[in-house]
């Protein structure tokens, strides 16, 4: 199946612990995409990558590393986390302008 | 910060009704996107318009863009069960391409 796939969907972390989340894209897109969703629903980017280049980066904690090894893949890496990262992260692809498609989802939970 | 008013925030319906949402910002878009979004999974892309005006339908869902390219709304005809979830609405403005901004979401619930 064509699609946008993550793993884990689900991660439960203690605080301090450096956790990666990975985001593989069979779409043929160029551009990948991190989005933050919180409690209250509300999605944010974070990050996007256009063949393997960084060209949006938001107000992020440093904690947080992108990493793009080719066009397809594009992983997530959280250091020293804490409870306010608790968040479903979304990995997103896209081609030129009609808009993204979406992974399932990685609920992180930080205790 | 948050630039998309979306409202509703949620709706509570009963099947065969219909449905309508919008976003309004403060910005021009160029591209305006509605997403649905089922429980524990991502947003599932709707509709996408692209030009002042447009108005497009999929299925039982139709949505337009503002004439003022600062809001856009989607309607749900002859609302079922399945309708259930939370919509989006997305835009891209004309000086950050590749950057959509997202609505706070409309919660929609059906009642038989």
């Amino acid at each position: 199946d064509t699609a946008v796939s993550q793993t884990p969907k689900y991660l439960v972390t203690q605080m301090g612990n450096d956790k990666s989340i990975k985001c593989e894209q069979n779409l043929g897109h160029d551009t990948m995409y991190w989005y933050k969703q919180d409690s209250k629903k509300f999605l944010k980017i974070m990050f996007s990558y256009n063949n393997k280049e960084l060209i949006i980066n938001e107000t992020v904690p440093n904690r947080f590393s992108p990493k793009s090894p080719d066009k397809a893949h594009l992983n997530l890496h959280i250091n020293s986390l804490e409870l306010g990262d608790s968040a479903v992260y979304f990995c997103a692809s896209s081609d030129s302008e009609v808009g993204y498609t979406f992974g399932s989802g990685t609920r992180l939970t930080v205790v | 910060g948050q630039q998309l008013n979306q409202s509703p925030q949620s709706m509570f319906i009963q099947e065969g009704e219909d449905v309508s949402m919008n976003c309004t910002s403060s910005s021009i878009f160029n591209t305006w996107l509605w997403y649905k979004q089922d429980p524990g999974e991502g947003p599932v892309l709707l509709i996408a318009l692209y030009k002042a005006g447009e108005l497009t339908s999929n299925g039982r869902l139709t949505a337009q863009f503002g004439i003022t390219r600062k809001d856009s709304f989607l309607n749900i005809s002859a609302s079922i069960p399945s309708d259930v979830g939370i919509y989006f609405c997305a835009g891209q403005r004309t000086d950050s391409w590749g950057k959509f901004q997202f609505g706070a979401g409309t919660q929609v619930v059906v009642t038989p």
